[in-house]
């Protein structure tokens, strides 16, 4: 057990639709990460947010958007889903450097949402 | 383009034997290297990580190399158990060292 909880598990949308994932960091984790992860592939980097802000973004269209809130729990929103869009969708959460930025360690990861677009 | 490539074919070992799974990467010159197990339908998990000065990193029955001339990491399974079949995942930090960019990924199968 990591800490790091998602919701929702599961979910099935149609093309078109909107959808927003929700993650709860590991206590004193002040670093969120985002990944989608399509079936047989390791996972893509989508965004990372420190301290609310965004701190590097993936090769991810716009239409891929994410928040962090001051308890450091954070959420990614896809709109205009696409076929394509069907992953699983991880989080990840981790400490930032002494610099206040960047990576130091390991990430601890959720167990994702699972995401279908029909 | 940067790219991190693993065998995409799974290994197949005996239990007891050592399973080493390599991992290839080019244009980059990462600060350090991890490596991360999955199991179906969950999350990586993190098994060890090493740095660009270091060559040789042991915990328990793992070991894994990096050699940052060759531009790769071999991980090293010793006395293998089924219980240490999952897919294996290599990740490099980029040199921002905001972003852990990952491997696809080999799945082991240790047959008893």
């Amino acid at each position: 057990e990591t800490g790091v909880t998602q919701s929702p598990t599961h979910l099935i949308k149609t093309r078109g639709q909107q959808v927003t994932l929700r993650c709860s960091s590991q206590s004193g984790h002040n670093t969120v990460s985002w990944y989608q992860q399509a079936l047989g592939q390791g996972p893509q980097f989508i965004f990372q947010y420190y301290r609310e802000e965004e701190n590097g973004r993936g090769n991810f269209p716009p239409r891929f958007s994410g928040l962090q809130f001051p308890n450091y729990s954070s959420e990614l929103n896809v709109n205009a889903l696409e076929l394509d869009d069907s992953a699983l969708y991880l989080c990840a959460s981790s400490l930032a450097g002494t610099s206040g930025r960047g990576l130091t360690g390991e990430l601890f990861f959720g167990e994702g949402s699972r995401l279908t677009v029909l | 383009s940067q790219k991190i490539e693993q065998n995409s074919e799974a290994l197949n070992i005996q239990e007891g034997k050592t399973a080493t799974l390599t991992c290839n990467y080019t244009n980059y010159s990462p600060a350090y290297l991890q490596w991360y197990r999955q199991d179906p339908g969950r999350g990586p998990v993190f098994l060890l990580l090493i740095r660009e000065n270091e060559k040789e990193k042991r915990k328990e029955r793992l070991k894994v190399t990096f050699d940052t001339t060759l531009k790769q990491s071999l991980f090293h399974i010793t006395a293998s158990q089924p219980a240490d079949s999952a897919t294996y995942l290599c990740a490099l930090v980029n040199n921002a060292g905001n972003m852990l960019t990952f491997g696809g990924g080999t799945r082991l199968m240790v047959k008893p």
